[in-house]
């Protein structure tokens, strides 16, 4: 079905309390990213996946780690978060790297920290 | 431009008119995507194109890839309302290939 699903959708959380965020995606693609957008800046790379337990840094993976145990399953966990982790959270995957095809991103995930 | 330093840029135009956004880089690029994203979305591709085209088109649609200037364009011809969204550019870099977006432009087409 060609599908990135994200969820949860929304989500609330107080300061210092631990945020997961799960993604799921049905293609067997082999590399998925986690991004954050923010008002004006874009889509910043999180975290990117190469397969099951093959997860790399992107720019900026403070504060953020993440977790692969399935290909086709990949999740973003925030440890204790903070308030200027308030941001929109987008999963995405694709067939190998971005150099060989495009990126599949998910409806997003909105997180508000208090 | 995206990438770079620069804010996101905000575009408007009227139905009917053509519109041409730019990205710029400073490494070497393999390849390039444009995507949109419409409101409360996430961003999907619309166009990618390698260095080794110079020139790709789907529909009203038209992005360019200029390996000496180390820039891309994308362009609509005879926008319509249903063309406002914001489009990113992204290229992959590094050896592993990490995609990275520009920061967007905001398009508007009034009808």
């Amino acid at each position: 079905d060609m599908k990135v699903t994200q969820m949860p959708r929304y989500l609330i959380k107080r300061m210092g309390e631990n945020v997961l965020l799960e993604c799921g995606q049905d293609m067997s693609h082999e590399t998925m990213y986690w991004y954050r957008q923010d008002p004006g800046l874009g889509l910043q790379l999180i975290y990117i996946s190469y397969d099951v337990d093959s997860n790399s840094e992107g720019d900026i993976p403070k504060g953020y780690r993440v977790s692969r145990k399935k290909r086709e399953h990949f999740s973003l966990i925030l440890d204790s978060a903070k308030t200027n982790q308030t941001s929109v959270y987008f999963c995405a995957s694709s067939f190998q790297g971005a150099n060989t095809g495009q990126l599949y991103f998910g409806e997003g995930s909105k997180l508000t920290v208090l | 431009s995206q990438w770079g330093e620069e804010n996101l840029q905000a575009l408007s135009i009227q139905e009917g008119e053509d519109v041409t956004m730019n990205c710029s880089y400073k490494t070497y690029t393999t390849v390039v995507h444009w995507y949109r994203q419409d409101s409360g979305r996430g961003p999907a591709l619309i166009i990618l194109i390698r260095s080794n085209e110079r020139e790709k088109r789907s529909g009203r649609l038209r992005a360019t890839l200029d390996t000496s200037s180390q820039s891309s364009s994308l362009s609509i011809t005879a926008a319509q309302c249903e063309d406002t969204a914001v489009y990113f550019c992204a290229r992959a870099s590094g050896g592993n290939y990490k995609p990275t977006f520009g920061k967007g432009t905001s398009l508007v087409v009034h009808p």
